[in-house]
Parts: structure tokens; C-alpha cells; sequence
């Protein structure tokens, strides 16, 4: 069956450090997003990418960069880990061409220390 | 600047009972407006969606209401179970760009 995985599930690190988030998509979905989660903010979009080699800032983008070299991966970095990126990232696809659905990972819960 | 206010940020009903979530928006460029359910654990998944060009729209015991003019949006679940115990939110996506905007989210309880 079709899916998205991410990887770590779980990720623990300090401030300062390079963190990548993995994001795999077995769809073959045009459009790949990224999403913070935190209580009382619900999701806040983070980068976004509608086909290979296109991506583009979202709502939360400062301290985070994507890259999209493929149709079935978007991979998520934090620069320079920060307290504040604390959070659960969920990693999200849809088809596009008119078709709004997005369909969610099962998220990384990360923990800068 | 939260362009999609969801509340209330919490609700407990009884098994049987109507579980009401609103929603309002404030940009008048949204043409989709989806409900998504998550659960512990789990990332969100899509439980209903609408488009403004209808006022209601039902699947189930769930139903989305739509008012374009008052620019609000609430998700009805007929005869709660415990099994829809779980985090619902609301979204918003303009007609020009497929991005979505979410709620800040309602944490259901349904009592058995």
C-alpha cells in the first residue's frame, strides 16, 4: 500500500546542532508539506514544495530548510537546533492537480535539549 | 495572526450526545474548508470537507455547516462514542494556492 513514512520517530538534541527530519512518500504525490504541531497552535505550516526541485516558505520557515531532488522524499532541516523547535513535525502529501487532500505522516516527535 | 479561530479548545459529552466544534475565518479567499481527526499518536486524517458553494454537507452521523456570510464553519457529530474521543481541527485553504491554514484544534471526550 501507498504511504509516507518519517523518520526518526523520536529524536532527541541539543541547541546548536544540524537535525534532519525524513519524509518518504510512496504516493507519488506532486505537493509535499511540512508541519509543526504545539498545543494551543494546531499545525503551523513550515516549508512546502509542489514538484522536484520547487520549494517555498511557509507561516513558521525561520530556522528550517527543505530540498526536493526527488517526487518521493522531503527531507526537513533545522540548521541550528533551537529550544523553540521543541515540537512534533508532521510531514504531509497531496496529489494535486485540483485535488486538496492532504494525507499525514505519523509524525517526529523532536526534543532540543 | 491566526486566520482560522476554532473553538472551544475542549468538550466532553456524553455517549449519545451532539459534539458541536465552530470555526471562523477571516480570509475570503478560503474556497475549501476540511475537518481532520487525530488521534494519540497519529497524525491528522481527513474526516469531511466542504466547499462554500453548498451550506451543508453530511457523511454519516458527521456534518459540516457553512455560513459564507458569516464566514463561520462547524462540524456536528451525531450520537457521540467514545470512539471519536480524539482531536479534531478545523482548516481553510485558498482557491489561488493549495496551502492549508488549521485551528488551533478541540480535544473531544465522549463519556461512556
Amino acid at each position: 500500500d501507498a504511504e509516507i513514512t518519517q523518520s526518526p520517530r523520536h529524536k532527541i538534541t541539543e541547541t546548536g546542532r544540524q537535525v534532519t527530519l525524513a519524509c518518504h512518500q510512496t504516493w507519488n504525490h506532486n505537493n509535499m508539506f511540512w508541519y509543526r504541531q504545539d498545543l494551543g497552535h494546531g499545525l503551523r505550516l513550515i516549508h512546502y514544495s509542489y514538484g522536484v526541485q520547487d520549494t517555498n516558505k511557509g507561516e513558521v520557515s525561520d530556522g528550517y530548510s527543505v530540498s526536493r531532488s526527488n517526487t518521493e522524499d522531503l527531507p526537513l532541516t533545522l540548521e541550528s537546533a533551537a529550544s523553540s523547535q521543541t515540537s512534533v513535525y508532521f510531514c504531509a502529501t497531496s496529489p494535486g492537480g485540483g485535488t486538496d487532500t492532504q494525507y499525514f505522516g505519523p509524525g517526529t516527535r523532536l526534543t532540543v535539549l | 495572526q491566526q486566520q482560522v479561530k476554532q473553538s472551544p479548545q475542549s468538550l466532553i459529552v456524553q455517549k449519545g450526545g451532539i459534539s458541536i466544534i465552530n470555526c471562523a475565518y477571516e480570509n475570503t479567499a478560503f474556497d475549501y474548508f476540511p475537518w481532520y481527526q487525530q488521534f494519540p499518536g497519529k497524525g491528522p486524517a481527513l474526516l469531511i470537507a466542504i466547499r462554500p458553494d453548498v451550506s451543508e454537507k453530511k457523511e454519516g452521523r458527521f456534518t459540516i455547516s457553512f455560513n459564507k456570510s458569516a464566514k463561520q464553519f462547524s462540524l456536528h457529530i451525531m450520537d457521540s462514542q467514545p470512539g471519536d474521543s480524539a482531536t479534531y481541527f478545523c482548516a481553510a485553504e485558498p482557491g489561488s494556492a493549495r496551502q492549508l491554514t488549521f485551528g488551533s484544534g478541540t480535544q473531544l471526550t465522549v463519556l461512556p
